[in-house]
């Protein structure tokens, strides 16, 4: 059974810098691994969608990274900003397109 | 206007009620999906529909049913709504058409059970 864990589960940093979000998945046989972001009383936004053939997928200050084999996603916000606090979640998407969820990280950035 | 709707956006009841979630969508896609979030457990899949005739329990189905009603409408029911089904239940659709098969959300329900 696939488990994806988020640590740490929540974050504060000043403005301005750089923000690494974790996520690790313990079954490496999956279609891709998805970054959402969530907003207090909003639904899931999808930020970056990695295939499983891909290293990579960039999208302005945002960036995540795939390695498979060690079962780890990374996303990096470069140059935070207050706006970008919210809660993050990563999920991997096995066979039969079930998404399995991590259990976020809750991002703060002060001003 | 949104893609993938849900109504109502909040609803108190109290234990033992029938309660109803609907979740609607224009986009035209066949795969529909009902999620539970718990605070710090990310989402739940409970049930998911591929389409109209094909119906499938995710893994916490216990005390929820769903009704496929055409392509564009999945309804989750509570039967007999308990305190610990207080949550937020978010729908989803995908096309399995494109790859890759992205699931797109809906706001979200938020659904306390006194």
């Amino acid at each position: 059974k696939q488990e994806v864990t988020q640590i740490p589960a929540a974050l504060s940093v000043p403005e301005g810098e750089n923000l690494v979000l974790n996520c690790s998945f313990t079954d490496s046989a999956i279609y891709n691994l998805q970054w959402f972001r969530q907003d207090p009383g909003k639904g899931l936004t999808s930020l970056l969608l990695i295939q499983s053939s891909q290293r990579e997928q960039t999208s302005g200050r945002l960036n995540a990274s795939l390695d498979k084999s060690s079962g780890r996603s990374t996303l990096y916000i470069a140059a935070s900003q207050p706006g970008d606090s919210a809660t993050y979640l990563c999920a991997a998407q096995a066979a039969g397109n079930k998404l399995t969820f991590g259990g976020g990280t809750r991002v703060l950035v002060k001003p | 206007d949104a893609d993938v709707t849900q109504t109502p956006r909040n609803r108190i009841t109290k234990t033992g009620k029938r309660i109803m979630l609907e979740c609607s969508q224009t986009k035209g896609h066949d795969r529909m999906y009902w999620y539970r979030q718990d605070p710090g457990l990310g989402l739940r899949l409970i049930y998911y529909s591929f389409d109209v005739k094909d119906i499938n329990k995710g893994e916490i189905s216990d005390g929820y049913s769903v009704s496929r009603q055409a392509q564009a409408k999945f309804s989750l029911s509570l039967e007999s709504a308990i305190p610990n089904q207080t949550a937020l239940y978010f729908c989803a659709t995908s096309d399995p058409t494109t790859s890759p098969d992205e699931q797109f959300f809906g706001p979200g329900t938020r659904l306390t059970v006194l």
